[in-house]
């Protein structure tokens, strides 16, 4: 079966640090990728998909960055924190191919609480 | 993706049938009607999804409009573990590769 891994579960950070949060998925192959940013008291919103290694696509302009090394793997960055990045981050992914059903399947998420 | 609408919130007791009405008047004909719930502190998890006929699986039915503007997602006998934001998502036929667009959804609040 699938599972999605997130770290850290949460995280407090000062204003102007670096940020580094990483995605596995385990079981299967070629998934699409996804990085969603849930502000307090506000809807989902996507930030990041990837279709494949090295592969990224931005739907939100902001100071935040994602790269996929492995094929399984999904990372979010940031080289200097803003106080609006602090939420919760959700990593997702999506089988590829024919015949296969198109659910999304979200990770645990990271709490982030930028200070 | 087209657009939704759904009530903020709505209030039901436990054991009772919940009825979560979502309404997509500018729905178009190869587009799929996705539900996803988030509990508290949790990501999102699929629920169920239809085109056309009416859907059941273990978690919930989907009762779909014969014009397709408009879905009910309904939960057979409401547990206090259903207590949640339910979305209505549209997706057009296959998906895509992008990701999804969440409203603000319902949030169901379940009384003991």
């Amino acid at each position: 079966s699938q599972t999605i891994h997130q770290w850290p579960a949460t995280l407090v950070q000062p204003v102007g640090s670096p940020l580094s949060l990483e995605c596995t998925v385990e079981g299967t192959s070629n998934p699409n990728l996804y990085w969603y940013r849930q502000a307090a008291g506000r809807g989902l919103q996507l930030l990041f998909y990837s279709v494949g290694i090295g592969q990224i696509s931005s739907e939100v302009p902001q100071n935040l960055s994602a790269s996929r090394p492995q094929d399984r793997q999904f990372i979010l960055s940031s080289k200097k924190l803003l106080l609006s990045d602090s939420g919760f981050y959700l990593c997702a992914w999506r089988e590829t191919g024919t015949g296969v059903s198109y659910e999304q399947y979200f990770g645990p998420g990271t709490r982030l609480t930028v200070t | 993706d087209a657009k939704t609408t759904q009530p903020n919130s709505m209030e039901s007791n436990e054991e009772e049938p919940v009825h979560l009405p979502c309404n997509h008047s500018t729905i178009s004909g190869t587009d799929y009607i996705h539900w996803y719930r988030q509990l508290p502190s949790q990501g999102p998890e699929y629920v169920i999804h239809g085109l056309t006929s009416n859907v059941n699986n273990r978690m919930a039915s989907l009762a779909i409009a014969e014009d397709r503007k408009s879905s009910t997602l309904i939960l057979h006998r409401a547990t206090l573990r259903d207590a949640a934001v339910y979305y209505c998502i549209l997706r057009t036929s296959g998906g895509g590769a992008d990701g999804l667009t969440f409203g603000k959804g319902t949030h169901l609040i379940i009384q003991p």
